[in-house]
């Protein structure tokens, strides 16, 4: 499978405990994305990577998350003393960004994450 | 401010009939605009996108979606429904601000197909 592939895809964890997701991109794809997404709602973004550098964050991206693309391939999203608010579904999404062209995002199937 | 409104939390069709899913935008300059649809405990799967040209847009799964400039909107549309096409369908808009694309996405509409 050459989709883009989260681990965990369950992480259930305790108020307070620090807990990383991993993100593989579509190999070829140079950009790659961080959404949340809670239950009823859309996806929100939180990040966006082109290459290695990390371009933009939101202003949802508290300072207990930090996200990283070192290589510019696979990326982690680290969320530190986790809360209960952080529980939510955490999705990477990828795509070709090429100059002057839309290219649509493809998503993996997910990290979620349960904070008791 | 740039925004996606999805207005029908829910859409209840019968297999077989025709089905719409309603999207409409607000952003400035020339937007692109894309459906995604969701399965339980799955990612987003790309369905279709527009960026110029024809205002009807043929996507994956049979799906079409119409570009409508002057009411700012973009439904999606399948002539026939069937029971797999239920699932939660996301509208999104991806502009350029702040030197950047962004992508956002309509809060979802649950479809219902019912045998």
């Amino acid at each position: 499978d050459t989709g883009v592939s989260q681990d965990p895809r369950h992480k259930i964890t305790k108020r307070g405990q620090n807990v990383t997701f991993r993100c593989d991109p579509i190999s070829e794809h140079n950009r790659l994305y961080w959404y949340r997404q809670t239950l009823g709602q859309g996806p929100e973004f939180l990040t966006y990577f082109q290459n290695e550098a990390q371009l933009e964050k939101s202003r949802l991206l508290s300072d207990r998350f930090s996200a990283e693309r070192p290589k510019g391939s696979f990326s982690t999203l680290e969320i530190q003393r986790t809360e209960q608010g952080d529980s939510a579904m955490y999705l990477c999404a990828s795509s070709l960004g090429l100059a002057g062209a839309a290219g649509e995002l493809f998503f993996g199937e997910g990290s979620r994450l349960t904070v008791l | 401010a740039q925004s996606v409104a999805q207005p029908e939390d829910q859409v209840n069709v019968a297999e077989g009939n025709p089905l719409t899913v309603k999207c409409t935008y607000s952003v400035s300059g020339n937007p692109y605009l894309f459906w995604y649809v969701q399965y339980p405990n799955r990612g987003l799967q790309f369905l279709l996108k527009y960026i110029t040209g024809d205002n009807l847009v043929k996507g994956s799964y049979g799906f079409e979606a119409e570009f409508n400039k002057s009411q700012t909107s973009f439904h999606l549309k399948k002539p026939s429904a069937l029971v797999s096409d239920s699932a939660l369908y996301f509208c999104a808009v991806r502009f350029f601000s702040g030197g950047y694309n962004k992508l956002i996405f309509g809060a979802g509409t649950r479809l219902a197909v019912h045998p």
